[in-house]
């Protein structure tokens, strides 16, 4: 069975510098993807970034960047300049890949809830 | 284009009640999944349904029972309504090609059980 950790319950950051979630994963699988979601005070899941295991290439989307170890079953989010809409729950997520008997159901961690602060 | 629509948005039931929820994917979307989140907790799988058939079932109680309809629009049917089933329920959709296409989450719908 997959599993999805999430140490750090609770973080902040000043508006404008950057701060780096941590997650690690335990999975048997060579096929699978990596998800950060963020869900604002809204509720709302959103996505923030996926990465590919195949990839080697750690994936970005603007200010978001991850830190993808695949030896080390490691996936940390990099949040730059940090703006006060950043303060939400991230949570990292898991899947396998989809094919044969493979649902894409995402297994979630427990969730960091991040304050960016003025 | 139009998202997930999940209804109702916010719903109070009392115990021993029951509940219908409702999920409309986005337009050719052939997956349906849904995920309960409890107060400060991770959001964790119940079931899915590809293409009108349940494809995958996760910790969903007995009292659950969910189906997928031919327009594609799913319900999670809620039995016997306890206190430890309020909590935020999501439906996401996808189009499943093999690639580890996205889920896209609808806005759930908040289920508050007295």
């Amino acid at each position: 069975a997959q599993t999805v950790t999430q140490s750090q319950p609770e973080m902040s950051v000043q508006e404008a510098e950057t701060v780096t979630l941590s997650c690690t994963y335990d999975t048997s699988e060579s096929n699978y993807y990596l998800f950060w979601y963020k869900q604002p005070p809204s509720r709302q899941m959103i996505l923030v970034i996926r990465q590919e295991a195949y990839k080697q290439q750690n994936a970005t989307e603007n200010r978001f960047s991850v830190n993808f170890q695949k030896a080390a079953k490691s996936f940390s989010l990099k949040i730059s300049d940090s703006q006060l809409g950043d303060t939400a729950m991230y949570f990292c997520a898991f899947m396998r890949g989809t094919g044969s008997g493979n649902t894409g159901k995402l297994i979630f961690g427990q969730g960091t809830t991040l304050q960016v602060k003025p | 284009a139009a998202g997930v629509i999940q209804s109702p948005r916010h719903l109070i039931k009392e115990k021993r009640e029951t509940a219908t929820l409702k999920c409309y994917p986005i337009s050719r979307h052939d997956t349906v999944y849904w995920y309960q989140q409890g107060p400060g907790q991770d959001p964790q799988f119940l079931i899915s349904f590809y293409e009108k058939m349940q494809s995958d079932k996760g910790s969903i109680p007995d009292r659950f029972s969910a189906q997928q309809f031919s327009d594609y629009h799913s319900e999670l049917n809620m039995s016997s309504l306890e206190l430890g089933d309020s909590a935020l329920y999501f439906c996401a959709s996808a189009r499943i090609s093999g690639s580890g296409d996205e889920q896209f989450f609808g806005p759930g719908t908040r289920l508050t059980v007295l």
